[in-house]
């Protein structure tokens, strides 16, 4: 079936260092990838998306890659200040699914040390 | 969140009691989504909707029932409550095609005791 998983389920870093989450993916028929944000009582929040014919995207201080070879799917955070503590969730959207329906990862908590 | 909004925030219930959930929009969104969030399973689908009364099961849907009957609001009911339902419940919406991402609610913490 399908599965989204984490790598790692926390993660310290230094501020100003580079972040990087890793997500690994069984399910090779889906359309799109999504990172999210949650931050301590609060939904998750939309970070960017990557579709499936693409290799990597460009955000705001952050970057997807997409290898569909090993089903891998990483977000890098340039910089990391303090606001991106918090904990990342990847999603898939598969292929034909009603509705776009997502499937999420466990989430990987990220700590950034002063 | 901006055009979403969940009540109530917080409840404590017994088992075998009712509950309702709400989730109200203001997007005027076709899709609507609800997950509960528990620790070591991320967020599962209970149950979704795809315009008024259209509604379909996720992977977690045994004990609950949701309702449309207007396009901004979507119910979620334990019909009657039990320990395994403590969790915190988002609400989610989208617009569909024209952006694949979900804007999420700030969820509310049920615990049923």
């Amino acid at each position: 079936g399908e599965s989204v998983g984490l790598h790692l389920p926390t993660l310290s870093v230094q501020e100003g260092d580079n972040s990087i989450i890793n997500c690994a993916y069984s399910n090779s028929a889906s359309d799109y990838f999504i990172w999210y944000k949650q931050e301590s009582g609060k939904g998750p929040q939309f970070i960017i998306d990557i579709r499936s014919n693409m290799d990597k995207r460009q955000g705001q201080r952050v970057t997807v890659l997409l290898n569909k070879t090993v089903k891998h799917l990483s977000l890098q955070i340039a910089a990391t200040q303090p606001g991106d503590s918090a904990v990342y969730f990847c999603a898939e959207i598969p292929h034909n699914t009603n509705a776009g329906k997502s499937t999420f990862g466990d989430g990987t908590t990220l700590t950034v040390k002063p | 969140d901006a055009g979403i909004t969940q009540s109530p925030r917080h409840k404590v219930t017994e088992t075998g009691t009712p509950v309702t959930l709400r989730c109200h929009q203001t997007e005027n969104h076709r899709y609507m989504y609800w997950y509960r969030q528990d620790p070591g399973h991320g967020l599962r689908l209970i149950h979704y909707s795809y315009g008024v009364k259209d509604t379909d099961k996720g992977e977690v849907s045994d004990g609950y029932s949701v309702s449309r009957s207007k396009t901004e609001d979507f119910l979620l009911t334990l019909e009657s409550a039990t320990s395994s339902q403590t969790s915190v419940y988002f609400c989610a919406i989208s617009e569909g095609s024209s952006r694949i991402g979900y804007t999420f609610g700030s969820g509310t913490r049920l615990t049923v005791v």
